[in-house]
């Protein structure tokens, strides 16, 4: 069945420090593929998505690329902030127009 | 105002209790879901509705009813709580397949404490 792994966290960095969170992903077809945040005490909020193959989702300086030989969909970011801190869930749609989470990571910001 | 509110934000039962949780959209959505979220499990799918007529079980279904009253109401309910189904429980909505791309929004979540 469809699924997705995301790294486990809690990932902790410095202010401008780079970011990767990695996903990968298990699909029949060509599902498209999200990453969500959650801020503290808050709901889940769409960051970005992609769609197909080679597509590049990008919002507030994070960027993820589609890559379909790899069955990856890679969070990054060059220079993280105190406020970039939240939980990340990379997500698929599967059929059904259901979507199909991580059980999410964690990133910690330091000044 | 907030697109998607859920009430209460937070509740604590005792085992063998009936609860419900509500929620509520001005977005215009036909799309409803109900999820509950777990530590180091991510987000799984309790029940969704595609519209007022339409009810469909998630992965996670036992234990829980819905009702979608309106097409901006969609209610979970724990016909007797029991310890294992404390969690924070989040409704979203969506449009209809083809538009969006099923982008999903959420509300603020409930956190339920069932001792």
């Amino acid at each position: 069945g469809n699924s997705v792994t995301q790294m486990e966290g809690p990932v902790t960095l410095s202010e401008e420090a780079f970011l990767t969170i990695n996903c990968t992903y298990t699909a029949t077809g060509y599902p498209s593929l999200f990453w969500y945040v959650q801020y503290p005490g808050e709901g889940l909020q769409l960051l970005l998505k992609a769609t197909k193959a080679d597509d590049k989702g990008s919002n507030k300086g994070f960027e993820a690329t589609y890559r379909k030989e790899t069955t990856s969909f890679h969070l990054e970011k060059g220079s993280v902030q105190v406020s970039d801190s939240a939980v990340y869930f990379c997500a698929l749609r599967s059929g059904g127009d259901k979507l199909i989470f991580g059980t999410g990571t964690r990133l910690q910001v330091f000044p | 105002d907030a697109d998607v509110t859920q009430t209460p934000r937070n509740r604590i039962t005792k085992t063998g209790k009936r609860i419900m949780l509500e929620c509520s959209q001005t977005k215009g959505h036909d799309r409803m879901y109900w999820y509950r979220q777990d530590p180091g499990l991510g987000l799984q799918l309790i029940y969704y509705s595609f519209d007022v007529k339409d009810i469909n079980k998630g992965e996670i279904s036992d234990g829980y009813s819905v009702s979608r009253q309106a097409q901006a109401k969609f209610s979970l309910s724990l016909e007797s709580a029991i310890p294992n189904q404390t969690a924070l429980y989040f409704c979203a909505t969506s449009e209809a397949s083809g538009r969006a791309l099923n982008e999903q929004f959420f509300g603020p979540g409930t956190r339920l404490t069932v001792l």
